[in-house]
């Protein structure tokens, strides 16, 4: 069964630091990542997506894709204590669906 | 403005009783999905459907019914046969039914049990 993981944290940073999340997934044929930001009582929010081995950058946020070592990464720069939230990885699974991560949970203290 | 709309944000579901939930697009999309979400795990794949009058059974489909006969409109009805019914469900659409494509989330409906 195909699986997407992450740490489920909390990742503790200062405000202004870099906060990078990652996450590991077990199909060598996916094609499409995607990176949700989800508030406490709210909905996901998508952050970014990527497609391309590489770094794709939007702002502060910078996700990076390795398809040889199965992760992709996102860096958020210049980290405020509006970025606290829970960041789910999304990426194809077995019945050509989306799989989502259980989230990794992003604390920034001032 | 475009988005996706769910109600109600709050139900209560007595033992033994159906609920609805409503979920609206104006975005056009064909694709429309049903997830549930529990404290600590990821977004569970409940019930999609990839056009008008069509629909398939997800990862938990058991306890759960959908009916798709508008392009915008995407009930999911939570059945007396789901147990354990408590959690966040979460709609979605996206432009067409493909991984490649990006989900779009409504804000949520919290059901919790009497």
């Amino acid at each position: 069964q195909k699986e997407v993981e992450q740490n489920s944290g909390p990742l503790s940073v200062p405000e202004g630091a870099i906060a990078s999340l990652n996450c590991t997934y077990s199909d060598r044929g996916s094609q499409s990542f995607f990176w949700y930001r989800q508030y406490s009582g709210k909905s996901p929010e998508l952050i970014m997506s990527i497609y391309s081995n590489g770094d794709k950058e939007d702002g502060r946020f910078t996700a990076q894709l390795n398809k040889a070592s199965q992760y992709v990464s996102l860096l958020i720069r210049d980290s405020q204590p509006s970025d606290s939230a829970t960041y789910l990885c999304a990426a194809p699974g077995d019945t050509d669906k989306l799989i989502f991560g259980t989230g990794t949970r992003l604390q920034v203290f001032p | 403005d475009g988005g996706i709309t769910q109600s109600p944000k709050y139900l209560f579901r007595k033992e033994g009783q159906n609920v609805t939930l409503s979920c609206e697009q104006n975005l056009n999309h064909d694709a429309m999905y049903w997830y549930r979400q529990d404290p600590g795990q990821g977004l569970r794949l409940i019930y999609y459907s990839q056009i008008v009058n069509d629909f398939q059974k997800g990862d938990i489909a058991e306890g759960y019914s959908v009916s798709r006969e508008k392009k915008e409109s995407f009930p999911l009805t939570v059945t007396s046969a789901q147990k354990n019914p408590t959690a966040f469900y979460l709609c979605a659409s996206s432009s067409r039914d493909s991984v490649q494509e990006t989900q779009y989330f409504g804000p949520g409906t919290r059901l919790l049990v009497l």
